[in-house]
């Protein structure tokens, strides 16, 4: 089955720095998405991408946070100045765009692992 | 009110034990439903979508009530590697494709 690849599976980073994890999204999927999931809480929507733009942000998704397709395979989050609440497990996903019938499925990649120290 | 509730358990059951899930969603506007599983410290995995018909996959079994915006998960005969924990999942389809978690019901599946 394809795969998406998140690098580095982890990151440690301190405070008030800058990080950028990256994702290698499947290769005929047309939409992605960064979800986070801090230690023992659910799984949260950062942001949606779809033609070279973003299609939906959540709260969480702040002027800190950017996203961007630098080329033609990479999907990148960017957390500007980190904090100590950054801290989590950041999952890329991506789909092919078909919804609607049950026929949906988003693949996730294996997770950024991100303490901020 | 938490957009998807589910009660976190966790589930102890014997090998062989059927164990029943259950959420419940705020949105009635969500459009899609789904469970995913989640071994500790991996991404989520789709197990099954969730039809309003219900539906079965081999030992598990989905069912879905609009009315009562209510999601149930059914795992017939439990296996050691059921273990895990089950993620309710709704989206509204006009937000994007954006999905919607609950935190999650852990199950343990014993000898």
């Amino acid at each position: 089955e394809p795969e998406v690849t998140q690098t580095p599976s982890h990151q440690v980073t301190q405070m008030g720095q800058e990080v950028i994890l990256r994702c290698v999204p499947i290769s005929n999927h047309l939409y992605f998405y960064w979800y986070r999931q801090i230690l023992g809480q659910k799984v949260e929507f950062l942001v949606s991408f779809y033609n070279n733009e973003i299609s939906e942000k959540s709260e969480i998704f702040d002027d800190q946070f950017s996203v961007e397709r630098p080329d033609g395979s990479n999907f990148t989050l960017k957390i500007r100045s980190t904090k100590l609440e950054d801290s989590a497990m950041y999952f890329c996903a991506s789909s092919d765009g078909v919804w609607g019938g049950g026929n949906e499925k988003l693949f996730f990649g294996s997770g950024t692992q991100l303490s901020v120290l | 009110r938490k957009e998807v509730e589910q009660d976190p358990g966790p589930f102890n059951v014997p090998e062989g034990a059927t164990v029943a899930f259950n959420c419940t969603y705020s949105n009635s506007a969500s459009q899609s439903f789904f469970w995913y599983r989640q071994d500790c410290r991996k991404e989520p995995k789709l197990l099954m979508s969730v039809y309003s018909s219900g539906n079965e996959d081999g030992r598990f079994t989905a069912q879905l009530n609009r009315a009562s915006q209510y999601i149930s998960l059914l795992i017939r005969d439990s296996k050691l590697s059921d273990s895990a924990t089950y993620l309710c999942v709704v989206t509204n389809n006009n937000a994007g494709n954006m999905l919607t978690f609950g935190g999650g019901t852990r199950l343990m599946v014993k000898p």
